[in-house]
């Protein structure tokens, strides 16, 4: 079947801009999980969705981070205000259920996202 | 608070050769789960294996075997019989078993030789 998807693929804006990234999940996932991974690191966790709410946003960095998932399906990562330090890859991850530890995130192809 | 260590910047091997891949865990929680993810330079994380804390057996699947060993905190993977395309970033993984969100180690860029 189909796999995670996000899209644009790539963005490029200007500081200060606001931007939308989107995450189509695999179809049943019910969890949906946000990362950002910087040049030459590893992905850090942003937030995680469980059906339409946020279960846990300790990742997002400060105000400008937010995120939703009404239907529980689709998801948009939103950025407000960009600065430069926010370019990166954001990766969206889903998966079947959360909360077992053998329930394995399958990745999209992530949003490279550069802030000039 | 939980962390993944990857001490391997990179690593070369041979074709067809088997190669390892350290990774060392820290976390105070009894239950975890542990997992590998290959990065090629397309950038998609690709899932490799999966190991929970209460498993007896390392964990294999194909080409890939997790070699658990729970005094030492550490969940090194093994490739056997490397090919060309296996060249990519690897990440180790690991989950709290509350939220379920994954912290990363920096991983290991392998390449594998002709």
């Amino acid at each position: 079947g189909a796999g995670v998807s996000q899209t644009p693929s790539n963005k490029v804006t200007e500081k200060g801009k606001y931007v939308e990234l989107r995450c189509d999940p695999i179809s049943g996932h019910t969890a949906l999980y946000w990362y950002r991974q910087s040049l030459g690191q590893g992905p850090e966790f942003l937030i995680y969705f469980q059906g339409t709410g946020a279960a846990d946003d300790s990742g997002l960095p400060n105000d400008r981070f937010f995120a939703v998932r009404p239907e529980g399906s689709v998801s948009t990562l939103k950025i407000q205000r960009t600065e430069r330090g926010d370019s990166a890859v954001y990766l969206c991850a889903s998966s079947l259920q959360s909360g077992g530890l053998a329930d394995t995130q399958y990745f999209g192809p992530g949003t490279r996202l550069t802030v000039l | 608070a939980q962390k993944i260590t990857q001490t391997q910047p990179g690593m070369f091997v041979q074709e067809k050769e088997a190669v390892t891949l350290d990774c060392t865990y820290d976390t105070s929680d009894p239950s975890y789960g542990l997992f590998w993810y290959k990065q090629p330079s397309s950038g998609e994380m690709i899932f490799l294996i999966y190991q929970g804390s209460y498993d007896q057996q390392n964990a294999t699947e194909g080409r890939y075997s997790l070699n658990f060993q729970k005094a030492r905190k550490s969940a090194n993977l093994v490739i056997s019989a490397s090919q060309l395309g296996d060249s990519a970033m690897y990440f180790c993984a690991m989950n709290d078993g509350a939220t379920n969100k994954l912290i990363f180690g920096t991983g290991t860029l392998l390449a594998v030789q002709p």
